[in-house]
C-alpha cells in the first residue's frame, strides 16, 4: 500500500511568488492535514481537509489556503511568499477526521525562500 | 495560553538503558494526546494516540500514561536501541471532538540519543 506522496520534495522560490505543494493521501483516507516545521516554531498545524471542506483550522494567515479535491488529493497554497515561510511542510492523511484516527505523515516538502 | 511543554530537551543514553520523556499541557477543552517520533529528515511516526479516560497505553518498547488532572504525560522507552535516536514530540488536540474549529498544538520536543 502506497505511502503518503508529497511533491515536490524540494522547492526554492523568491518572495513576493506563490507556492502550491501538492499531497496524495494513502488510498481510502478521506483527510488530510497540513503542517509548517521550522527549527524555531517547532511543528505548527495549518489545517485540515476532509472529503473536499476545510474542516479545522490552525492560526496562520490567509495567505495560506488549501483545497482538496474529490480524489482526496490535496493541495496547499502560500501566496505572497515571505522569508519566514521557508520550512519543512509536512501533510498526513488518515482516514477520518485526524481528530480522532491515526495520522501517517508525507517525507514533506522543503520550501527555500530567498 | 494553550501550551505545550516538553522535557528534557534532549538526552543522551546508552544502548540498552531505559528513559522517560516528560510532556505537560495546559490546553483546554482536552481532546487527545499523542507521541510522534520523528527521525531527522523524515515526516513524524505515531506512537500512541490516548484519550481523556486512558491512562497507559504501549507500542512496544514504547508506553505513554496520561494523568489528565494534573495535565501530565510521559513516554517510556524501555531497553533503548540506537534506533530511537530521534526527536519525539508530544501533541495535544484540543476543542469539541465531534465537530471542526478543533486546536492542535505541538511540543517543542524531545531530542533523544542513544550511544553505544
Amino acid at each position: 500500500k502506497a505511502g503518503v506522496t508529497q511533491t515536490p520534495r524540494y522547492l526554492i522560490k523568491t518572495r513576493g511568488q506563490q507556492v502550491t505543494l501538492s499531497c496524495s493521501p494513502i488510498s481510502g483516507h478521506r483527510s488530510v492535514s497540513w503542517y509548517q516545521q521550522t527549527p524555531g516554531q517547532g511543528l505548527q498545524f495549518l489545517f485540515e481537509y476532509f472529503s473536499e471542506t476545510q474542516r479545522n483550522k490552525g492560526n496562520f494567515p490567509g495567505r495560506f489556503s488549501g483545497r482538496q479535491f474529490s480524489n482526496s488529493r490535496s493541495e496547499m497554497n502560500v501566496s505572497t511568499l515571505e522569508l519566514g515561510d521557508s520550512a519543512l511542510y509536512l501533510c498526513a492523511s488518515s482516514f477520518s477526521s485526524v481528530l480522532n484516527t491515526e495520522a501517517f505523515f508525507g517525507q514533506g516538502t522543503r520550501l527555500t525562500v530567498v | 495560553k494553550n501550551q505545550v511543554e516538553q522535557s528534557p530537551q534532549s538526552l543522551i543514553i546508552l544502548e540498552g538503558k531505559n528513559c522517560t520523556l516528560q510532556c505537560n499541557y495546559t490546553v483546554s477543552p482536552f481532546s487527545n494526546l499523542r507521541w510522534y517520533k520523528q527521525d531527522t529528515g523524515r515526516g513524524p511516526v505515531s506512537l500512541t494516540i490516548m484519550t481523556f479516560s486512558e491512562n497507559t497505553k504501549s507500542n512496544g518498547r514504547y508506553t505513554a500514561t496520561l494523568d489528565a488532572d494534573t495535565k501530565q504525560s510521559s513516554l517510556h522507552i524501555t531497553a533503548s536501541q540506537l534506533s530511537d535516536s530521534a526527536s519525539y514530540i508530544c501533541v495535544v488536540w484540543h476543542g469539541i471532538l465531534t465537530g471542526g474549529g478543533n486546536k492542535l498544538t505541538f511540543g517543542t520536543g524531545t531530542q533523544l540519543k542513544v550511544e553505544l
